[in-house]
């Protein structure tokens, strides 16, 4: 169970490009989704922590307009780099829990590895 | 607010030797506490949870943890590595309202013959 499917593993594209990635609860209800940036043999940098239909909440530092996130439902959120840049290039992790709880645990998806050329 | 310290970034052992990687946590309240694995080019996988019922937590793939209060630590041991137990470890802490989590920075985990 509480298994988090990420979409895609991995993207290549051209500066200037918008990329979406997808994250889906597929056996559970996602209360929360959070979006973590990590960079090669570094920990988890989280950037931000959305509820289902509102606002996500952004860390400090984290360009809400350069990153998009919506978490139209219960089972997905997305997260769109606008206008990509070389310096966008990083491994890019979601994961889900169900309720705001601290002892839930968060369920990761398997990531996307994105290339900006 | 809540910190966790990794000890060693690295740590290698023999297949069959004892895992033990460290963690130290750092919360002004009573901590909920969790060890993630991640394999190569792959998410973090949960192996196990610490939420205040027994201070010993048994995971997956035989590894367990023991929280004490006391030195603020919830070090990760596994009695025999296996070469499969080779990826990165990281401990993490959740406090407060919401689960929120504060990673440490990991433990490259290398099992040699």
């Amino acid at each position: 169970g509480a298994v988090v499917s990420q979409h895609p593993s991995r993207v290549i594209c051209k500066s200037g490009t918008s990329v979406k990635i997808e994250c889906r609860s597929l056996d559970f209800q996602a209360t929360t989704m959070f979006w973590y940036r990590q960079f090669p043999k570094k920990s988890l940098m989280l950037m931000a922590t959305s509820n289902e239909g509102s606002k996500a909440t952004y860390e400090q530092g984290v360009e809400k307009d350069k990153f998009l996130i919506n978490h139209a439902s219960l089972t997905l959120s997305t997260l769109t780099v606008t206008s990509a840049h070389p310096e966008d290039s990083s491994f890019y992790i979601c994961s889900a829990a169900t309720g705001g709880a601290s002892n839930q645990p968060q369920h990761f998806g398997d990531g996307t590895r994105l290339s900006i050329l | 607010a809540q910190s966790v310290t990794q000890l060693g970034s690295h740590v290698s052992v023999s297949e069959g030797a004892l895992v033990l990687l460290r963690c130290n946590y750092s919360s002004s309240v009573p901590p909920y506490l969790f060890w993630y694995v991640q394999y190569p080019n792959q998410g973090l996988q949960l192996l196990l949870k610490y939420t205040s019922a027994a201070t010993l937590v048994k995971g997956i793939n035989g590894f367990e943890a023991e929280f004490k209060k006391s030195e603020t630590s919830f070090h990760l041991t596994k009695p025999s590595a296996h070469m499969s137990d080779a990826a990165e470890y990281f401990c993490a802490v959740s406090e407060g309202g919401g689960n929120k989590l504060t990673f440490g920075t990991g433990t490259q985990l290398k099992v040699e013959l």
